[in-house]
């Protein structure tokens, strides 16, 4: 069955950069845009960033644009999300998702940004 | 940006009864692309529909979305327990891909 499992979260201070990855099965990932949707305590849902099958196409949340770089592997069947110039506001469980229609999100890391 | 605005904010049912969530949009969503999710403490998302309409896989049929353009609204024929949840409407139609701010159902 699909699998996302995210990984690289942690505890950092602010000004620091971390890259969190998500290992994809179950499904030809090649085919899916995929996306990376984070969630601060207590809050809703944030959309991040999305990248399309190839890899060529990505869009951004304003709040992240410049900072934040998604990417993909095919070969390794694997999403990314560089952070860098970290805040405290992007404290968050952070998702890597499938494309909208098929419903498969990851469990989730969480991400604290805190001196 | 599209915002997408869920009414009401919380919503007191008791189970068997109908709820009806709505979620407008700032300006037209593209090709009815509009999902709704549910999402109970320390869990994932999971998906409702999409496309405005089209149930995901394994959802119950007592789960109904309709509506184009601007309005959406998410229907709950008869509550069960396990619905009481927070739930999300979210745009895919253009980027960036926005979520409403959710519309806790909770048990009266």
């Amino acid at each position: 069955q699909v699998q996302l499992v995210e990984s690289g979260g942690g505890v950092v201070q602010p000004g620091t950069s971390l890259r969190l990855s998500c290992a994809a099965s179950g499904f030809t990932f090649s085919n899916y845009g995929m996306h990376w949707v984070r969630q601060a305590p207590g809050k809703g849902l944030e959309w991040v960033a999305a990248i399309w099958r190839d890899g060529n196409t990505k869009s951004y949340a304003d709040s992240v644009k410049g900072r934040f770089t998604i990417s993909r592997d095919n070969s390794k069947n694997t999403l990314y999300l560089q952070m860098n110039s970290l805040r405290a506001e992007d404290t968050a469980v952070y998702y890597c998702a499938s494309q909208v229609a098929t419903g498969d999100w990851g469990q989730g890391t969480l991400v604290t940004v805190s001196s | 940006e599209i915002v997408l605005t869920q009414s009401p904010g919380t919503l007191s049912l008791s189970p068997g009864e109908r709820a009806t969530l709505s979620c407008r949009a700032s300006q037209s969503v593209s090709s009815s692309s509009l999902a709704w999710y549910q999402q109970t403490p320390g869990q994932a998302p999971r998906l409702l529909i999409y496309g405005a309409s089209s149930r995901a896989t394994g959802i119950p049929d007592r789960f109904s979305g309709s509506g184009s353009g601007t309005d959406f609204t998410l229907t709950i024929s008869r509550l069960e327990p396990e619905d009481f949840a927070v739930y999300y409407c979210q745009q895919y139609g253009s980027a960036p891909y926005t979520f409403g701010q959710g519309t806790k159902l909770e048990i009266k």
